[in-house]
């Protein structure tokens, strides 16, 4: 049972330019989350995916975009690059138990260098 | 808008000594998680605390979580080396969906 993969895993891009990473979820999870994490710093929650719609946005401008397609797994779009978006990009896939408790599982990250 | 601290920052100890790291809000929780995030890696769930005054234990490590539901600690007996990496409480706001925010992580290095 493969977890959550996210692909590419490193990323060299230009200011100005537009990026496109993906994240498949761990198997029988249905909520796709990104997160982007600087170095040094906690991961900073951008928005979340359930039922190929946005339910929880964090606070990132509209210039990151995302999409969740019916088979749970998701990209997330940047336009636009700054380069102070370099950084670790994380996907984290979960599934609401019975009692409420929700696990979040992530994936090993895309590193994003924006020149 | 929501506030996590946590502290210390950072905390050097020697292979076998106790570490400890404290998370506070500002606000009331519904739960909050912990995370254990090695050097070049990515998060990893530990454990979710849900119950005021819980305690929960995994082998060498105690999670508490306050009474009034506004801090939590992350004790480790007897550090390892294979402890090294950054602690990070991430907690639930009570909205109508879920959004997980993350505290700045406490880094821990082990001196063997």
């Amino acid at each position: 049972d493969a977890g959550v993969t996210q692909s590419p895993t490193h990323l060299i891009k230009t200011r100005g330019q537009q990026v496109t990473l993906r994240c498949s979820p761990k198997s029988g999870h249905d909520t796709v989350s990104w997160y982007q994490q600087a170095l040094g710093q906690g991961p900073q929650f951008i928005f979340q995916y359930y039922e190929e719609e946005e339910r929880q946005r964090g606070n990132f401008p509209d210039r990151f975009s995302g999409h969740q397609f019916p088979n749970y797994s998701s990209e997330l779009n940047v336009n636009a690059l700054l380069l102070g978006d370099s950084a670790l990009y994380l996907c984290a896939s979960s599934e609401r138990l019975a009692g409420g408790e929700e696990t979040q599982y992530f994936g090993p990250g895309t590193r994003l260098l924006v020149l | 808008g929501q506030q996590v601290m946590q502290i210390p920052q950072y905390q050097h100890v020697q292979e076998g000594e106790d570490f400890t790291t404290y998370c506070n809000s500002s606000t009331t929780l519904s739960n909050i998680q912990w995370y254990k995030q090695r050097p070049g890696g990515h998060p990893v769930f530990l454990i979710q605390l849900v119950k005021s005054g819980e305690v929960k234990k995994q082998k060498r490590l105690t999670f508490q979580f306050g009474e009034a539901k506004k801090n939590s600690s992350l004790h480790i007996t007897a550090t390892q080396t294979t402890d090294v990496g950054t602690y990070f409480c991430a907690l639930t706001l009570k909205t109508s969906y879920d959004k997980v925010i993350f505290g700045p992580g406490t880094s821990l290095s082990v001196i063997p």
